[in-house]
């Protein structure tokens, strides 16, 4: 089973600044990862696929690198409504499909 | 729109049996992957079981297999995971969500979820 380890567990940011979330994979998946924000209450919405590949109507804001086993989803100029949990998910390996722990990303 | 709406959750003591399903509507059912995913209160996300667009392959998380099954019905719209031997651990909300259109296995719509709780 592949593991997902995502850094930090939580992510205090000031409303207008930009966040860098990590995760990482403990083999490598090539481009296999998809990113999802959940708010509270809510379901998860997918952000991210294929590493990089904004989903449809996700703000240009949100941006995904990396590949291997090392990744990365920045959030420029954080929105209100961008303060949410974040999850990376491998689908390069499976079953079974395996997502991260999750980054809370709160208003400091 | 696309529309995934999940029912059948409660209450039930350990060991015991539920059905879940999930209706859909806004895409064509019969061309997707689907998938449960489930969230124990206050953790991350677990994949639970996916099932291919035909129903020909079913795949599941090793933590519910010989105990939960995945089916659907394509005349319906409709996906299902009938969860039995439940376990306190069980306990979660159980998300449907489908493959992506691209890649199938990463999830690019879901349900609100429905809440299972496994208590005596």
């Amino acid at each position: 089973e592949i593991v997902m380890t995502q850094s930090p567990a939580t992510l205090s940011v000031s409303p207008g600044d930009g966040a860098t979330l990590s995760c990482r994979a403990s083999q490598t998946i090539s481009s296999s990862l998809a990113w999802y924000q959940q708010r509270p209450g809510q379901a998860p919405r997918l952000l991210i696929y294929g590493a990089s590949t904004r989903a449809t109507g996700i703000p240009a804001r949100f941006s995904g690198s990396g590949s291997g086993t090392e990744f990365t989803l920045t959030i420029t100029s954080l929105q209100s409504e961008d303060f949410a949990v974040y999850y990376c998910q491998q689908y390069d390996n499976w079953p079974p499909l395996t997502f991260g722990g999750g980054t809370k990303v709160e208003i400091k | 729109q696309v529309q995934l709406v999940e029912y059948g959750g409660g209450v039930v003591q350990p060991g015991g049996s539920l059905r879940l399903s999930c209706t859909v509507s806004g895409f064509t059912f019969s061309d997707y992957g689907m998938h449960w995913v489930r969230q124990a209160p206050g953790k991350g996300l677990e994949w639970v079981a996916l099932i291919w667009y035909d129903g020909s392959n079913k795949y599941y998380a090793d933590s519910v297999r010989g105990r939960f099954t995945i089916s659907r019905d394509n005349s319906k719209n409709t996906l299902y995971l009938q969860v039995g031997g439940l376990r306190v651990e069980d306990t979660a909300l159980y998300f449907c969500a489908r493959g992506h259109t691209t890649t199938w296995y990463s999830f690019d719509y879901w349900g609100q979820g429905t809440l299972v709780t496994v208590s005596s």
